[in-house]
């Protein structure tokens, strides 16, 4: 399969842990991004990355929200300190660089925060 | 983000019907973007349009580009019970960087 892959599809947590999605996108997509979708709402933008560095963030990732993408291939989303308000569906997206518009999403880790 | 607003919110019909759902935007885009999601996956892209007045198809499915550029429609031909989901139609506004604005979906359910 070569779309992107997120992981975990699914994640339950207790209010105030750490949790860290991983997202894995097509291959030769240098551009990557993570939205965040909660329920009847479309994907809302959180962060952008080219290759491996981070070149926009929303005012929606706050300080508890951090992104990586070390080696410009797959990212890490990490939240700490969850909070109810961030049970959600995460998703990471990719382009090609002369395509930014298309982005092809991947299924989404569904975090719910209890 | 500058807002995007999707009519109709939510569509019940037939199949074999032809179905018709639009996007408007108070400001210009660059770009329209379709796509459709399913329940529990990630939206999935169907078409994208870069220029005002572009008519683009994809199958069943057909997309116009609005000449103002701050509209787009998206019209269903012989819909099958296969096209529900949810359309969520996505734009890219002038000096935005690289976030898609989406709007809140139009919700499609297609009866047998």
């Amino acid at each position: 399969d070569t779309g992107v892959s997120q992981d975990p599809r699914h994640k339950i947590t207790k209010r105030g842990q750490n949790v860290t999605f991983r997202c894995d996108p097509i291959s030769e997509h240098n551009r990557l991004y993570w939205y965040r979708q909660t329920l009847g709402q479309g994907p809302e933008f959180l962060t952008y990355f080219q290759n491996e560095a981070q070149l926009e963030k929303s005012r929606l990732l706050s300080d508890r929200f951090s992104a990586e993408r070390p080696k410009g291939s797959f990212s890490t989303l990490e939240i700490q300190r969850t909070e109810q308000g961030d049970s959600a569906m995460y998703l990471c997206a990719s382009s090609l660089p002369r395509r930014r518009a298309e982005a092809f999403f991947g299924q989404g880790t569904r975090l719910t925060v209890v | 983000g500058q807002q995007l607003n999707q009519s109709p919110q939510s569509m019940f019909i037939q199949e074999g019907e032809d179905v018709s759902m639009n996007c408007t935007s108070s400001s210009i885009f660059n770009t329209w973007l379709w796509y459709k999601q399913d329940p529990g996956e990630g939206p999935v892209l169907l078409i994208a349009l870069y220029k005002a007045g572009e008519l683009t198809s994809n199958g069943r499915l057909t997309a116009q580009f609005g000449i103002t550029r701050k509209d787009s429609f998206l019209n269903i031909s012989a819909s099958i019970p296969s096209d529900v989901g949810i359309y969520f139609c996505a734009g890219h506004p002038p000096n935005s960087g690289y976030a898609l604005n989406f709007g809140k979906g139009t919700s499609l359910l297609v009866t047998p």
